[in-house]
């Protein structure tokens, strides 16, 4: 089935350690999307893709990065873990960025910073 | 701007009744699509219904519907005959053209048995 895939599902780091949180998708979208979401809070979205084009939210730290290396796959880079950033992280995509393009998530990515 | 409303944190419902969670939204956008996602405990983001602003019929998909009505701007999901397995966290969200989409505050629906 044609789905979107988080690696790992799971994610234990020390504070100030860097970390690589990983989406893959074979839906064959042109968008990927990032977001960081607290506990009974709505997803807050940090960046997204565009193909290629790179797309940051004016509030998204700087201690987040991101990369897409193909279609098929999109990094989280979290380059010194904040006691704050423990959150679920949710990668999804969509097809394109019209009024009628569903995103489709991942199942989560639930990081625990010690 | 854009802005969704949900006004319930939190529903509780009899297992087999009918459940609608309200949601309201704003845009000054001709062109718009609404969306409602369901995130169990589990924490995935599942989409389960889409309406887009100008279809003219509620869309349905299974035990849920959207009550969509345009001029109060309003796009309640009802979950007919709710189960067990309904209980999770539910989201409304909007999206313009060429835009991100946005989400309101969401509810929480428990099922009693």
């Amino acid at each position: 089935d044609a789905m979107v895939i988080q690696n790992p599902r799971y994610q234990v780091t020390q504070f100030g350690k860097p970390v690589t949180l990983s989406c893959s998708q074979t839906l064959n979208h042109n968008v990927m999307y990032w977001y960081q979401q607290k506990s009974s809070q709505a997803p807050k979205l940090l960046f997204h893709y565009y193909d290629k084009d790179f797309n940051n939210e004016a509030d998204t730290p700087d201690n987040f990065q991101s990369r897409r290396p193909n279609t098929s796959f999109c990094f989280l880079d979290i380059r010194s873990p904040g006691l704050g950033d423990a959150a679920m992280y949710l990668c999804a995509t969509s097809r394109e960025m019209g009024a009628a393009d569903t995103q489709y998530f991942g199942p989560g990515t639930r990081l625990t910073v010690l | 701007a854009q802005k969704i409303t949900q006004t319930q944190p939190g529903m509780f419902v009899q297992e087999k009744e009918a459940v609608t969670l309200d949601c309201t939204y704003d845009t000054s956008d001709p062109s718009y699509g609404l969306f409602w996602y369901k995130q169990p405990s589990s924490g995935e983001m599942i989409f389960l219904i889409y309406q887009g602003s100008y279809d003219q019929q509620n869309a349905t998909e299974g035990r849920y519907s959207l009550n969509f009505q345009k001029a109060r701007k309003s796009a309640n999901l009802v979950i007919s005959a709710s189960q067990l397995g309904d209980s999770a966290m539910y989201f409304c969200a909007m999206r313009n053209r060429d835009d991100k989409i946005i989400f309101g505050k969401g509810t929480r629906l428990h099922i009693l048995p």
